[in-house]
């Protein structure tokens, strides 16, 4: 599975829209960009996947460059609940592997 | 929206004791993990399980690890002779099929005395 690089930690103000960015520019053609996040010590979260088309959920969007050696998740409106560690993830599509974490962002929500 | 649940969510243990971590996966789902994550640190892989079998197992994964699927609900994650170093947080995960997200539980918190 390819690495992928994010920054250790970003603030964002609540109500402003978070984007957080990964890169990963040894992606191969068949591996997904995931994004999953972990509040406090809970279990992972997943948010959202998506191969070379931007992606949009109830949560967030994603965003994956033509090249597809990087990818932003967006928040479009950040809450204080929203302050979590966020993990981008790539991952063959095909294959039952296990998810590989990270050290992942530390998102601050601010008041 | 269909949850993995997970038993019990903090389990205090002598060292040398066998523990049983539970966990009810979403109930149509075929692929079956466990994970854990010592404080501070990351989340790391164990075991995978599909078709009541182990898929693929981690160097942590060692001969005190055992995982079972007694039943149709249930996963286990069973250590049998714990050691101070087993303390950690033990997260179940599980997902339908090949090309699905994993789905965690929030996790077991497993201290070793």
């Amino acid at each position: 599975d390819a690495k992928t690089t994010q920054p250790t930690s970003m603030d964002c103000a609540e109500g402003r829209a978070a984007n957080l960015p990964c890169n990963h520019s040894t992606i191969s053609g068949n591996e997904y960009v995931y994004w999953y996040r972990q509040i406090h010590s809970q279990g992972p979260q997943y948010i959202i996947h998506g191969l070379k088309n931007n992606e949009t959920n109830e949560m967030a969007s994603l965003i994956i460059t033509e090249d597809r050696k990087s990818s932003t998740l967006i928040l479009p409106h950040a809450t204080l609940r929203d302050t979590a560690v966020y993990y981008c993830i790539v991952r063959v599509s095909y294959n039952t592997d296990k998810l590989i974490f990270g050290t992942g962002t530390r998102l601050q929500v601010f008041p | 929206e269909p949850e993995v649940t997970q038993t019990p969510s903090h389990q205090v243990t002598q060292m040398g004791q066998e523990v049983i971590l539970r966990c009810v996966p979403i109930s149509n789902h075929l692929y079956f993990y466990w994970y854990r994550q010592i404080l501070g640190q990351k989340v790391e892989f164990l075991v995978s399980f599909y078709n009541n079998e182990i898929s693929e197992k981690s160097e942590i994964f060692d001969d005190q690890f055992s995982v079972e699927r007694p039943d149709g609900s249930n996963f286990t994650l069973k250590i049998r002779s714990t050691k101070l170093e087993d303390s950690a947080m033990y997260f179940c995960a599980s997902y339908l099929a090949v090309g699905k997200p994993q789905h965690f539980g929030d996790g077991t918190r497993l201290s070793i005395l």
